[in-house]
């Protein structure tokens, strides 16, 4: 089974700087996606960016990029110049693009992000 | 278009009672799904619809029950609720497996 995993329970930055969330993630699939979502206090889940596994340039969406290494199965978020509308639970979720489960998405425990002013 | 609309948005039972979550779709998407999500859990998978009419259990489907008569709801059962429901569920809907998933803004549940 296909599992993810955010290290980091919590994180901090100060506003206009740079912060990086970590996620590695474990499959035998070659052919699936990974998304980073954010979900604010309002609850609603976000779509931040998004990688296909059989792209090689890693996605970028404005201010948010990821780093995505296949072979070490590791796809983290870097958010520049954070703003406080930033704060907020980021989500790194997997799925597999083949097979009946290809729908599915498996989530990461989510890392907690505090931006300071 | 509405999006995913999930209904209630907060909701109080007592332990053994009966509710159903509605969740509706306008975007004609044929996948359509049930996550929970708990503290320190991360989102996880109850049930999930690839069309009208066909269902399966995700990773934690105990004491829920679903059906898919139309493409547009998808209306999770609880039969008997009890304390371990307790969370918030969140219904989602995509158009392809390619396609990003759209998640309706929750319900709270809590079940005393």
């Amino acid at each position: 089974a296909q599992t993810v995993t955010q290290s980091q329970p919590e994180m901090s930055v100060q506003e206009a700087e740079t912060v990086t969330l970590s996620c590695t993630y474990d499959t035998s699939e070659s052919d699936y996606y990974l998304f980073w979502y954010k979900q604010p206090p309002s609850r609603q889940m976000i779509l931040v960016i998004r990688q296909e596994a059989y792209k090689q340039q890693n996605a970028t969406e404005n201010r948010f990029s990821v780093n995505f290494q296949k072979a070490a199965k590791s796809f983290s978020l870097k958010i520049s110049d954070s703003q406080l509308g930033d704060a907020a639970m980021y989500f790194c979720a997997y799925r597999m693009n083949s097979g009946g489960s290809n729908y599915k998405l498996t989530f990461g425990k989510g890392t907690l992000l505090t931006v300071n002013p | 278009n509405a999006g995913v609309t999930q209904t209630p948005k907060f909701q109080v039972l007592k332990t053994g009672q009966s509710m159903t979550l509605q969740c509706a779709q306008d975007m004609n998407h044929e996948y359509m799904s049930w996550y929970r999500q708990d503290p320190g859990m991360g989102l996880r998978l109850i049930h999930y619809s690839v069309g009208a009419g066909i269902t399966d259990q995700g990773e934690v489907p105990n004491g829920y029950n679903v059906s898919r008569s139309t493409t547009e709801d998808f209306p999770l059962r609880l039969l008997s609720a009890a304390p371990s429901q307790t969370s918030v569920y969140f219904c989602a809907s995509s158009r392809t497996n390619r396609s990003p998933l759209h998640f309706g803004n929750g319900t709270r549940l809590t079940v005393t």
